[in-house]
């Protein structure tokens, strides 16, 4: 019950096309779902975040969305740039603020 | 402001023996968790302290173990390392206001041979 299921476990993606992410969980004690993004050799950062009460939100080029009834969420990159080729994190925490990681996507953007 | 400091960067030990991991958290940040990366398990949580306490903690065994200081700089011991043991450690440290960011450090690469 504590797992985030993550898909797809990498993705290509041309210059200026979608990239999406999906992830799923169980915990209905969740409450809070960042996301992160890694490049090699640092540590992760983070590049997004929602709270169940919103179904969107966007900041900038990235979106999550959210359904609370179907207990997923995505990430969204708009015109995905060879920049944020990187590998993403989705991840869930409830009130004590242990995060409990997906599996990770690994993105390329090829230009 | 200065990040997340984690020291040593790459650590190289022998299986057996036991290995220490320095955090020193962004100034200010009372909480300090610790994640272990593997290719094959990912990013799992090993345990969180603030002011001095173990707040909460994984499920990893008692080889396991940190404590934090006064100064919020927080150590990370493994005893009896066993070649699974071999990843990136990870700490991040944040203000412990609820769901703020967490800021992650460059972690320490330990390999076990």
């Amino acid at each position: 019950q504590q797992q985030v299921k993550q898909s797809p476990q990498s993705l290509i993606v041309q210059k200026g096309g979608i990239s999406i992410i999906n992830c799923a969980y169980e915990n209905t004690a969740f409450d809070y779902f960042p996301w992160y993004q890694q490049f090699p050799g640092k540590g992760p950062a983070l590049l997004i975040a929602i709270r169940p009460d919103v179904s969107e939100k966007k900041e900038g080029r990235f979106t999550i969305s959210f359904n609370k009834s179907a207990k997923q969420f995505s990430l969204h990159i708009m015109d995905s740039q060879p920049g944020d080729s990187a590998t993403y994190f989705c991840a869930a925490t409830d009130n004590t603020d242990k995060l409990i990681f997906g599996t990770g996507t690994r993105l390329q953007v090829f230009p | 402001k200065a990040g997340v400091t984690q020291t040593p960067r790459y650590l190289i030990k022998t299986r057996g023996q036991q290995v220490t991991l320095s955090c020193s958290p962004i100034s200010g940040h009372r909480s300090v968790s610790w994640y272990q990366q593997t290719p094959g398990q990912g990013l799992q949580f090993l345990f969180e302290y603030f002011s001095e306490t173990q707040r909460n903690k994984g499920n990893f065994p008692g080889r396991f173990s940190g404590r934090q200081f006064s100064n919020s700089r927080s150590e990370m011991n493994v005893s009896t390392l066993e070649l699974g043991d071999s990843a990136l450690y990870l700490c991040a440290s944040s203000s412990r206001q609820l769901h703020t960011e967490a800021f992650f450090g460059q972690g320490t690469r330990l390999t076990v041979v």
